[in-house]
């Protein structure tokens, strides 16, 4: 079954650390590119960051520059996101999610999602 | 990198049509052709509805059309049926291999 499964959130205080896995399974996940997205409880969709297949160029959005880092190890079929300095804005459910890929790009839309790992901040 | 703007809430009887717009600027939605529509159960993972404006993966029902003019998509939901009731995010890509998500729609069916 193709799926991902986040795991690794928990409730931290502020300026906390957290590492959080997405276990990919059901394809090849050295192929893909793969990203994290958040949503802040009863609020919308935010997309986090982005890495690249072998793990050489990553993005992620102006509002976690600094604080977090996405990675990922091929042989483990396994993608992380490393956040340090959390805030209590940061609190939300972390997605684990795969662009879909053409033959030209992998920009076209998010096709598999994972059902998200909880991470609450607070003091 | 603002959020897409979306109305917070749309409503229709069954059978009926309801149609959600996503309003950006030419450095997303309107300069790109990577927009996509997620619909959301409470409590599930989003589930991708439409891409590239008007695409629908297998499995999702024509019901569901896309478009685009200038800076606004738009998601038309047609035919309303009671498992239509869900929240609705637009995405577009915004260069340099970064995203940017709607302020969703609450989709409700009267």
């Amino acid at each position: 079954e193709v799926q991902l499964v986040e795991s690794g959130g928990g409730l931290v205080q502020p300026g906390g650390s957290l590492r959080l896995s997405c276990a990919a399974s059901g394809f090849t996940f050295r192929r893909y590119w793969m990203s994290w997205v958040r949503q802040a409880p009863g609020k919308g969709l935010e997309w986090v960051a982005n890495i690249k297949p072998d793990g050489s160029e990553k993005y992620d959005v102006d509002s976690v520059k600094g604080r977090f880092t996405i990675s990922r190890d091929n042989a483990k079929n396994s993608l992380y996101l490393q956040v340090t300095s959390l805030r209590v804005e940061d609190t939300g459910l972390y997605y684990c999610a795969r662009p879909y890929c053409t033959d030209s790009d992998c920009l076209s839309h998010f096709d598999l999602w994972g059902q998200g790992t909880l991470v609450m901040v607070s003091s | 990198q603002s959020a897409l703007t979306q109305p917070p809430s749309a409503s229709g009887s069954p059978g009926q049509s309801v149609t959600i717009s996503c309003t950006g600027t030419s450095s997303d939605v309107g300069g790109y052709k990577y927009v996509s529509w997620y619909q959301q159960h409470p409590g599930k993972a989003p589930k991708v509805m439409i891409y590239e404006f008007s695409k629908r993966p297998s499995g999702v029902p024509d019901r569901f059309t896309g478009s685009k003019s200038g800076n606004t998509a738009s998601l038309t939901v047609s035919g309303l049926q009671a498992e239509d009731e869900a929240d609705y995010y637009c995405c577009s890509y915004a260069g340099s291999n970064s995203y940017v998500f709607g302020t969703g729609t609450k989709v409700t069916v009267l």
